[in-house]
């Protein structure tokens, strides 16, 4: 069966450290993968999607990147953190016309 | 451009009370994808419903039931005898074609509902 691992669960990072969230994808191949970022007010803002190894659509532009160096793998960085970075980090992984499978999230404080 | 309308920020119901959540969405694909998820307190996405634009047939499971209308655009859902166990923030989502950029889900703001016991 498919599984998707996120990593860490929780983090809080200084304002202008850099930052690595890790998902991985296992049980299916070829799987579109995407980021979203759900602020304090509620909404699934997706960042970035990736159809393939290395390849790299962003939605909006921000101080994240994403990068895709394995099929199953997603990472998303920052050089440096800002405040406004704060909120809940979500990847999620599709094939075809199934739903999009979520992980279980990284909530991520910049102080 | 994909967009989904949410405009119930928040619910609050008493249980056993019947609730309809509403979802209004805009493509401009023919063919398209119509989800809704469940997001409790812990913060995971869970999967309820996937629709696909040409299946109007309205869908049944359990106390759950879900109505989509293309005429007007909407993908609501509605929860019969509500329980305490329901409370959660509900996201309604759409998505065009798998390889129509990349098949990305767009969400909308996300319906938060209270039961009270």
């Amino acid at each position: 069966s498919q599984t998707i691992h996120q990593w860490p669960a929780t983090l809080v990072q200084p304002v202008g450290s850099p930052l690595s969230l890790e998902c991985t994808v296992e049980g299916t191949s070829n799987p579109n993968l995407y980021w979203y970022r759900q602020a304090a007010g509620r909404g699934l803002q997706l960042l970035f999607y990736s159809v393939g190894i290395g390849q790299i659509s962003s939605e909006v532009p921000q101080n994240l990147s994403a990068s895709r160096p394995q099929d199953r793998q997603f990472i998303l960085s920052s050089k440096k953190l800002l405040l406004s970075d704060s909120g809940f980090y979500l990847c999620a992984w599709k094939v075809e016309i199934t739903e999009a499978f979520f992980g279980q999230g990284t909530r991520l404080t910049v102080v | 451009a994909q967009k989904v309308t949410q405009a119930q920020t928040e619910i609050s119901v008493v249980e056993k009370e019947d609730v309809t959540l509403d979802c209004v969405y805009e493509t401009r694909d023919t063919t398209y994808y119509l989800f809704w998820y469940k997001q409790p307190p812990s913060g995971e996405l869970v999967f309820l419903i996937r629709r696909n634009s040409f299946d109007e047939q309205n869908e049944i499971s359990g106390r759950y039931s879900w109505n989509f209308q293309k005429s007007t655009s909407s993908f609501n859902f509605t929860i019969t005898a509500s329980q305490v166990v329901d409370s959660a923030v509900y996201f309604c989502a759409l998505s065009e074609r798998f390889y129509n950029q990349g098949g990305k889900l767009i969400f909308g703001q996300g319906t938060e509902l209270s039961v009270k016991p």
